[in-house]
Formats: C-alpha cells, structure tokens, sequence
C-alpha cells in the first residue's frame, strides 16, 4: 500500500463510552502524527511518535486520550469516558521526509458524540 | 505560540478567473509554510509550500508569495476551474518543514468557483 489507512472513518457513540481509532502509516515511515479537525477549522497537532516512542503530546490530548504505537508501526488512539466537544475528525499523517514538509494524511475518522 | 489568521473565510470566484487567499504569521521564527487543499470528505493535500529563503514560488496555475517583514503570505490561483473548489489551509512552523509537530494551521477558505 502507498498510503495512510485509517479505521473506522465514521464513529457515532454516547457520551461516557470508548472508542478507538487505528491508524496504519505509509510502510515503513518512522514518524507518525495524529491530529485533530474540528468543523470550520484546520487540523491541531495532538502528538507524534518516533518509531513506538511517543515524544510529544499537545496541550490538547486531556488524560482521556492515550495514542500508542507498538511494535513501530500502525496506530491507536483511545478517547475515553467521551465527550460532546471530542466530536471532530482524527487525522492521521505520515511525513514524506527527505527535503519535503509534506504530510500524508490519511482520510481521517470522524467521531461524533451524542 | 504562533498563531495563523487566514482571510478570508469563504471565496467565490467566476471560473477562469484569479483567487487570492491571505494569510498571517505571529512568529517571526517560522520559517516553512505549505498550504493544503481539502475537497469535501477527503484528506488534506499538499498543493504547495515554500521556504523562508525565497520570496515566491510557482506550480503551474498555483504560486505563493511570503513577505517575512510583513509576516504574511499568500496563494494565487490563476485561471480557476471547477475543480479548484475545496478548503484551503495555510500553515506555518517555527521549526522548519521537518517538524510536524510544529505546524500551525489556518482556519481555511472555502473557495467556490462558479462555473
């Protein structure tokens, strides 16, 4: 594959539940991203991991939010006991690295919480 | 932390004409600014972006221009076509293009061009 697959894309929940998404990067990129796309706004940094280590987390991931990333490769991110202002899309993005910026997000899972 | 504005919000321009979308910068440390393209129900794309080295970069039908003393810079879209109609962010990083955690996002433009 040769790009950013994300799981699920949509998720509806109650407030108070769990949910988790997925995220597998581009094969064998060592950076992965997460962000988060509220309606009407551009995507905010949550946090990025360097292979499996996590190395910076936003102001924005409230102790209800854990990301992991075994093994180096694919992505999850917990919300937990959710919220009504969790509802946003969850971007995930691989760097294409080299001498480009370019981030590769993938379609994204958009949470809505009832 | 820097903060990015971004005018305006929404855009309609007539086919085959220019659009123009601006936006500003608070930290004169930023130093890489992308803009991506996000049409409806799909991810965002980086259509182009440019260094603080240089002063205007152009892709086909797309340039941008960055004035560091001024802290703002710009997208151009000549000769629009339908296709052309999205949301565009403008971003900025104090840390340069290899740091994603760095980028600030604009709030975006809806651009509509009518055909």
């Amino acid at each position: 594959d040769t790009g950013v697959s994300q799981d699920p894309r949509h998720k509806i929940t109650k407030r108070g539940q769990n949910v988790t998404f997925r995220c597998d990067p581009i094969s064998e990129h060592n950076r992965l991203y997460w962000y988060r796309q509220t309606l009407g706004q551009g995507p905010e940094f949550l946090t990025y991991f360097q292979n499996e280590a996590q190395l910076e987390k936003s102001r924005l991931l409230s102790d209800r939010f854990s990301a992991e990333r075994p093994k180096g490769s694919f992505s999850t991110l917990e919300i937990q006991r959710t919220e009504q202002g969790d509802s946003a899309m969850y971007l995930c993005a691989s760097p294409l690295g080299g001498d480009t910026g370019e981030l590769f997000f993938g379609e994204g899972s958009r949470l809505t919480v009832l | 932390g820097e903060n990015v504005e971004q005018h305006p919000s929404t855009l309609s321009v007539q086919e085959g004409d220019s659009a123009v979308i601006k936006c500003t910068y608070s930290d004169s440390a930023s130093n890489y600014f992308p803009w991506y393209k996000q049409e409806l129900g799909k991810r965002p794309q980086l259509i182009i972006d440019i260094r603080s080295n240089v002063g205007e970069k152009k892709d086909q039908r797309i340039a941008v221009t960055l004035n560091k003393t001024a802290k703002h810079f710009s997208l151009h879209i000549t000769e629009t076509q339908p296709e052309d109609s999205a949301v565009y962010f403008c971003a900025a990083s104090p840390a340069g293009y290899n740091y994603g955690q760095n980028f600030v996002f604009g709030p975006g433009t809806r651009l509509s061009v009518l055909p």
